[in-house]
């Protein structure tokens, strides 16, 4: 079976342009979750979903960045405008607690540089 | 506010030795607990999960729990280099609308020295 799926792997951008980063989660998984992971500030819940559903947002940092899941098999987190401290490591996971396992799995994430 | 707390290190362990890895938890109401490896420029991939008080073998690791001490560990017996990781702790916890999350250490870095 495939895993997590992201792309871009990685991206590099300017100040104040459109981010959008895509995930695909595993097939069946019911959960999906956004992180981001930094040197300084470690892995990070931004926001998570349970069947499509948006559960907590409270890790999302601002306006800038909002996340939708239009169907189970895609979701995107999109940053705009983006800024220099977006920099980081973005992961995206998902989890099958319907089938009784709060295991996460993640996919390769996707760096993303903000010059 | 729900926490986990690991030692960030690093921890360096001669190879062939055995390592030693903590994490406390401050949700008594956790009833999940992980341990994932990560390497330099990879994702979080899982090693073990433990639910029950007690021990749990799979090959080298042992993961220990003490609910009471709000206490889990991983032990890595005869260690190799290829073991030389950040290791992280993840403890689940009640989220929004009683729907599970996983709260995360901030990892603890292994270095196993040949």
């Amino acid at each position: 079976d495939a895993g997590v799926i992201q792309s871009p792997r990685h991206e590099v951008t300017e100040m104040g342009q459109e981010v959008t980063l895509r995930c695909k989660p595993i097939s069946g998984h019911n959960s999906l979750f956004w992180y981001r992971q930094t040197m300084m500030r470690g892995l990070e819940l931004l926001i998570y979903f349970n069947n499509n559903v948006p559960i907590d947002d409270s890790g999302m940092p601002e306006d800038r960045f909002s996340a939708k899941m239009p169907n189970a098999s895609f979701s995107t987190l999109k940053i705009q405008p983006s800024e220099p401290r977006d920099s980081a490591v973005y992961f995206c996971a998902s989890s099958s607690p319907l089938a009784g396992s709060d295991t996460q799995y993640f996919g390769p994430g996707t760096r993303l540089t903000v010059l | 506010q729900k926490e986990v707390e690991q030692n960030s290190g690093p921890l360096s362990v001669p190879e062939g030795a055995i390592a030693s890895l903590n994490c406390t938890y401050s949700d008594r109401g956790s009833q999940s607990f992980f341990w994932y490896r990560q390497y330099s420029g990879k994702s979080p991939e899982l090693i073990m999960f433990i639910y029950s008080n007690g021990d749990k073998e799979d090959g080298r690791f042992t993961a220990q729990l003490n609910k009471a001490s709000q206490y889990v560990s991983l032990l890595i017996r005869d260690s190799q280099p290829s073991d030389s990781a950040t290791y992280l702790c993840a403890v689940n916890t009640f989220g929004m609308d009683s729907n599970y999350q996983l709260i995360w250490g901030a990892g603890t870095k292994l270095i196993i020295k040949p």
